[in-house]
């Protein structure tokens, strides 16, 4: 089992859609958590660090669930430029240096 | 501000030989992370060096080795290089190290590719 596990996707949605995606990770340790997206062939740049008390970043919400161990981002009023991979990422409380990432979720969105 | 920047952008290798890979992070910054990232999947971690220790490493054979310079900038050396080494080589850099809050900035990226 990988220690964070993303629903591959894709999703599909027209522009004006809300969609949700849900990372869950295996490791209770974690303790910090973010949402990077990645272009076709670019580096992930990121979108949002997850708090435990959820954050908001306009058409973007993050929540974090640590009793279930899963995090979620929220797309609002989906525009055609947040077609992307969205990449979940955990850092574990042991091996302080280490980032796991997700395979990511694929989003189109269309006209 | 210049963002991390890597060296070469593209990089085709045969099996068997050499590469090294360089990378400068943001200025201020005194992380770097390498990550490997193949078609398909989440980039994959590497090593973490912070004021030139290593931090943290990844489930990599020994032929991956890096080293971090006095100017905080990085190498990531790969020997006897194999088919399945190919993939983007992704730098990343960050204020500090640990398990806080300390978001990383990637760079482009190298494109290794091993005939």
């Amino acid at each position: 089992r990988k220690e964070v596990e993303q629903d591959p996707g894709p999703f599909n949605v027209p522009e004006g859609a809300t969609v949700a995606f849900n990372c869950t990770y295996s490791n209770s340790a974690s303790q910090s958590f973010f949402w990077y997206r990645q272009d076709c062939r670019k580096e992930p740049k990121l979108l949002m660090s997850v708090y435990s008390s959820g954050n908001e970043d306009g058409r973007f919400t993050a929540q974090l669930n640590r009793a279930s161990q899963y995090i979620s981002l929220l797309i609002r009023d989906s525009k055609l430029s947040d077609s992307a991979t969205y990449l979940c990422v955990v850092k574990m409380g042991t091996n302080a240096g280490k980032s796991t990432f997700g395979d990511g979720t694929t989003l189109t969105v269309k006209p | 501000d210049a963002g991390v920047t890597q060296s070469p952008t593209h990089l085709i290798k045969t099996r068997g030989q050499h590469v090294t890979l360089r990378c400068s992070p943001i200025s201020g910054h005194k992380s770097v992370s390498w990550y490997q990232q193949v078609l398909g999947q989440g980039p994959q971690f590497i090593f973490q060096y912070y004021e030139k220790e290593e931090r943290g490493r990844g489930n990599f054979p020994d032929r991956f080795s890096a080293r971090q310079f006095p100017n905080y900038s990085s190498e990531l050396n790969v020997n006897a290089l194999l088919l399945g080494d190919s993939a983007l080589y992704l730098c990343a850099s960050s204020l500090e190290s640990g398990t806080g809050w300390y978001e990383q900035y990637f760079g482009p990226g190298t494109r290794l590719t091993v005939t």
